[in-house]
């Protein structure tokens, strides 16, 4: 079991749907990450949260909207999506922003878009 | 900037030993292992920093040249639970917090 959960485990939604994929921990982590893992390839960093506001979005299109409503939840709001964002969406805390900290992941959310 | 793995793959026999090599064009603060299994989450192994260090997990070590930014995982006396694929991830900074994985070392480890 992994300290990181997300719901829900798996997704499929049509192109035209809005979703919203949810992360929660409760170990006193200030940093939450979104990443998005294509099979067989690494994660790629979509976005950063640190102490609940959003410090680093690498170019993601507007579809996708990262929210963080308190330091224990991260959500990402999902409207509009396209069949090449079929993924597999991992959430991630670290303690701090520190890039010594390492980082716990959830078991993700795997998204299928028809 | 995405750091460069090597080798994509290896497949060992039980008892066997690996290294799995990371390298930066960049200078690097940090680099992470992570170990992700089929259909898991990444799970971290360690953190090295610049400043040339070496750590120890169990048969799992990993060193870090910071003269070549490059840092390196070996695993020895291999057991079928190391079976998986290896990332690393690299930071630039202290405060970047913008890790950049490698493409990743699959390995698998036979009876």
């Amino acid at each position: 079991d992994t300290e990181v959960t997300q719901t829900p485990k798996h997704l499929v939604m049509g192109m035209t749907n809005k979703k919203s994929l949810k992360c929660e921990q409760h170990m006193g982590h200030r940093a939450m990450y979104w990443y998005k893992q294509k099979a067989k390839k690494p994660p790629e960093l979509m976005f950063v949260y640190s102490y609940e506001k959003l410090s680093i979005n690498e170019s993601v299109p507007s579809r996708f909207s990262p929210e963080c409503p308190n330091s224990s939840l991260l959500n990402l709001h999902l409207h509009a999506l396209q069949p090449e964002d079929s993924a597999l969406y991992l959430c991630a805390s670290s303690q701090g922003v520190a890039g010594n900290q390492p980082q716990h992941f959830g078991d993700g959310t795997r998204l299928s878009i028809l | 900037q995405q750091p460069v793995q090597s080798p994509q793959a290896v497949i060992l026999r039980e008892g066997e030993d690996a290294v799995i090599n990371c390298s930066s064009s960049k200078a690097l603060y940090s680099v992470h292992w992570y170990r992700q299994k089929h259909g898991e989450a990444p799970v971290f192994l360690m953190i090295l920093l610049k400043g040339g260090e070496q750590k120890g997990h169990d048969k799992i070590s990993a060193s870090f040249n910071e003269k070549k930014q490059q840092s390196s995982l070996y695993l020895t006396a291999s057991q079928l639970s190391y079976s998986g694929t290896y990332f690393c991830g690299t930071e630039m900074g202290y405060n970047n917090n913008d890790m950049r994985f490698g493409a990743g070392t699959r390995l698998t480890v036979k009876p």
